[in-house]
């Protein structure tokens, strides 16, 4: 079954800490992975795409890893700040579909 | 600045009322729009795949005759809740990407429509 898990559910850090999202799917024909930053009662943003060939992309303070082998993405946020307080979620594509698989979502709150 | 404008953000109506959301594409013609729903806490659940000059496509478990797609133009496509019912509220969010230019292009979201029914 096509499925995308993510943890942790929920993660609390402090202001300036880095932390680590993790993202582990089943879905096949895999043709890309991407992250989305969903603030609360706001549509999901594009933070990263990432295709087979890709390890590794950063866009900011935001850094997603990729390994299509065990099937693992990672998303990593350096140096937070209280405007990354959202839900952040792994959306999978199959290949030749338009169609995306959504994680469940880990919803991060950064305190000062 | 914003590639995708739904309208209307925020909806308060009595139960029995037909609602009626429309997701405009911003930034180019879209033939490929999405409808989502999402409940409080969980992730996003698509609805139906809007095409434009065609019938849309609903997933499993969507009444086509509850939810009421219309795609009419290349830059708008429509959702309208009918006769809608506490069950129905919820967060509507529409996307769409640039298809045929590329598979790996990020599918662009709405702000959502929060559709309360009391």
């Amino acid at each position: 079954k096509n499925q995308v898990e993510q943890s942790p559910q929920s993660l609390i850090i402090l202001e300036g800490k880095n932390c680590t999202l993790q993202c582990n799917y089943t879905v096949s024909p895999f043709s890309n992975l991407r992250w989305y930053k969903q603030d609360t009662g706001r549509g999901p943003v594009s933070l990263t795409i990432m295709t087979f060939s890709e390890n590794t992309k950063s866009n900011g303070r935001y850094t997603a890893t990729l390994d299509a082998d065990t099937k693992q993405s990672s998303l990593h946020i350096t140096a937070s700040q209280l405007s990354d307080s959202a839900s952040y979620i792994c959306v999978v594509t199959r290949r030749n579909t338009d169609k995306l698989i959504f994680g469940t979502g880990t919803r991060l709150q950064v305190f000062p | 600045g914003a590639v995708v404008s739904q309208h209307p953000s925020w909806v308060i109506c009595k139960s029995g009322t037909s609602v009626k959301i429309e997701c405009r594409s911003l930034d180019f013609q879209a033939t490929t729009m999405f409808w989502y729903r999402q409940f409080p806490k969980q992730s996003l659940m698509l609805m139906a795949t809007s095409n434009e000059g065609s019938k849309a496509t609903y997933e499993q478990g969507v009444e086509k005759d509850k939810f009421l797609i219309n795609h009419a133009s290349l830059t708008l496509s429509t959702l309208t809740v009918t006769s809608a019912h506490p069950e129905d509220s919820s967060f509507y969010i529409c996307s769409v990407s640039k298809t045929g230019k590329g598979i790996n292009q990020p599918q662009h979201f709405g702000d959502g429509t929060r559709l309360s029914i009391l």
